[in-house]
């Protein structure tokens, strides 16, 4: 138990649907991350909100929209994606900066 | 620029027999972070240290150790005496950048360690 919880752990979603992805931590952290990771792949960090506030987005297409309503929550809404974008999405946490992440279980996408 | 090189892609090994995986780091600040992280077939990464790159001591936590050296920006980890449940992904990460109270991680491409009985 790592204390980071993402749903759903599976989300097959068609290229027009609408879908969030959400994590939740409990550990008491200050700064949460969406990481993508497809195979073959390097973990590609996407956005970073410290304090609730979104401090990196890494050029990610505004089909991903995240949402970090307040310090223990992040959300990752979704919208007309593309098949490329299946992957699994990762959510972690950290506490200060040089810290180590905690990382939840994982959402597996499905674009179809 | 940074870059984290993990340049075993997969190894295979029987069970009990010790392994190493290799991570070669670059990075132009004296000041940085460096991980390892395991992901089992579950999808979880789990954290396993955090090294600074002021403190260059080895480190053994039960069947892992690592050994970090600055001189060849390398941190390789060891598992000894393996067992089917380290069959996994392992990620080797750097961080440089973690100046506004979070932390940008550079993860290598991950070696994918299969343990057999």
């Amino acid at each position: 138990e790592t204390g980071v919880t993402q749903t759903p752990r599976h989300l097959v979603m068609g290229m027009t649907n609408k879908k969030s992805l959400k994590c939740e931590q409990h550990l008491g952290h200050n700064a949460m991350y969406w990481y993508k990771q497809s195979a073959k792949k390097p973990l590609e960090l996407m956005f970073v909100y410290s304090l609730e506030e979104r401090v990196e987005n890494n050029s990610v297409p505004s089909r991903f929209s995240p949402e970090c309503p307040n310090s223990s929550h992040l959300f990752l809404h979704l919208h007309t994606l593309q098949p490329e974008d299946s992957a699994l999405y990762l959510c972690a946490s950290s506490q200060e900066g040089g810290d180590e992440q905690y990382f939840g279980p994982g959402t597996r996408l499905t674009v179809t | 620029a940074q870059k984290v090189t993990q340049a075993q892609t997969e190894i295979s090994v029987v069970e009990k027999e010790d392994v190493t995986l290799d991570c070669v780091y670059e990075t132009r600040d004296t000041t940085y972070y460096l991980f390892w992280y395991k992901q089992p077939p579950s999808g979880e990464l789990v954290f396993l240290i955090r090294r600074n790159s002021f403190d260059e001591q080895n480190e053994i936590s039960g069947r892992y150790s690592w050994n970090f050296q600055k001189s060849t920006s390398s941190f390789n980890f060891t598992i000894t005496a393996s067992q089917v449940v380290d069959s996994a992904v392992y990620f080797c990460a750097l961080s440089d950048d973690f100046s506004g109270g979070y932390n940008k991680l550079i993860f290598g491409a991950g070696t994918r360690l299969a343990v057999h009985p």
